[in-house]
């Protein structure tokens, strides 16, 4: 069975400083791996999806790295903001039937 | 983007009544949707699979006859929580993949609470 580990599970940081949240699965053999944000009671937002052939993605101020062989995944988001204030999920896919594991979240809050 | 919409947002029951939640794809036809539960400070956990016309797959150790899912049609799936107990509160989260994508686009959730 897939496990998740994201690792904090919480950080707080000033605006302006970027921030480094890590994800590892413990079954390398994944289809593609997700990062999406949650704010709360809200629902998930899709951020990034890296494809288990890809290296990494970037939008904007976000990068996800993705190290299927060692299986990590770490999503890096430059000059943080308040806005960026958040709980951040990684997720795998093992196949492309669409089921996900989810880690349990690293919760964001960035200081003004 | 593709949106995904759930009703209610909320919902509060006594204990021993039914409920029903609804998902669905606004702008896209969905032949799958997935329906999640979420307890506080945890991660999402994966319940069910719902699959237009034909019947639901669910993981294990999450009871069908209690957690009973429909789908309609291809922009509708509905899970009704059966006689729900107090620790059935949660927050259930759907999501739906649109034709030809990898990524899935989830609702913003349904809160229930039972009294």
């Amino acid at each position: 069975k897939q496990e998740v580990t994201q690792i904090p599970a919480a950080l707080s940081v000033p605006e302006g400083e970027n921030l480094v949240l890590n994800c590892s699965f413990t079954d390398s053999a994944i289809y593609n791996l997700q990062w999406f944000r949650q704010d709360p009671g809200k629902g998930l937002t899709s951020l990034l999806l890296i494809q288990s052939s890809q290296r990494e993605q970037t939008s904007g101020r976000l990068n996800a790295s993705l190290d299927k062989s060692s299986g990590r995944s770490t999503l890096y988001i430059a000059a943080s903001q308040p806005g960026d204030s958040a709980t951040y999920l990684c997720a795998v896919s093992p196949s492309n039937d669409y089921k996900l594991s989810f880690g349990a979240g690293t919760t964001v809050t960035v200081r003004a | 983007g593709a949106v995904v919409s759930q009703h209610p947002s909320w919902v509060i029951c006594k204990s021993g009544t039914s409920v029903k939640i609804e998902c669905r794809s606004l702008d896209f036809q969905a032949t799958t949707m997935f329906w999640y539960r979420q307890f506080p400070k945890q991660s999402l956990m994966l319940m069910a699979t719902s699959n237009e016309g034909s019947k639901a797959t669910y993981e294990q150790g999450v009871e069908k006859d209690k957690f009973l899912i429909n789908h309609a049609s291809l922009t509708l799936s509905t899970l009704t929580v059966t006689s729900a107990h107090p620790e059935d509160s949660s927050f259930y989260i759907c999501s739906a993949p649109p034709p030809g994508t990898d990524t899935q686009y989830f609702g913003p959730g349904t809160r229930l609470t039972v009294l």
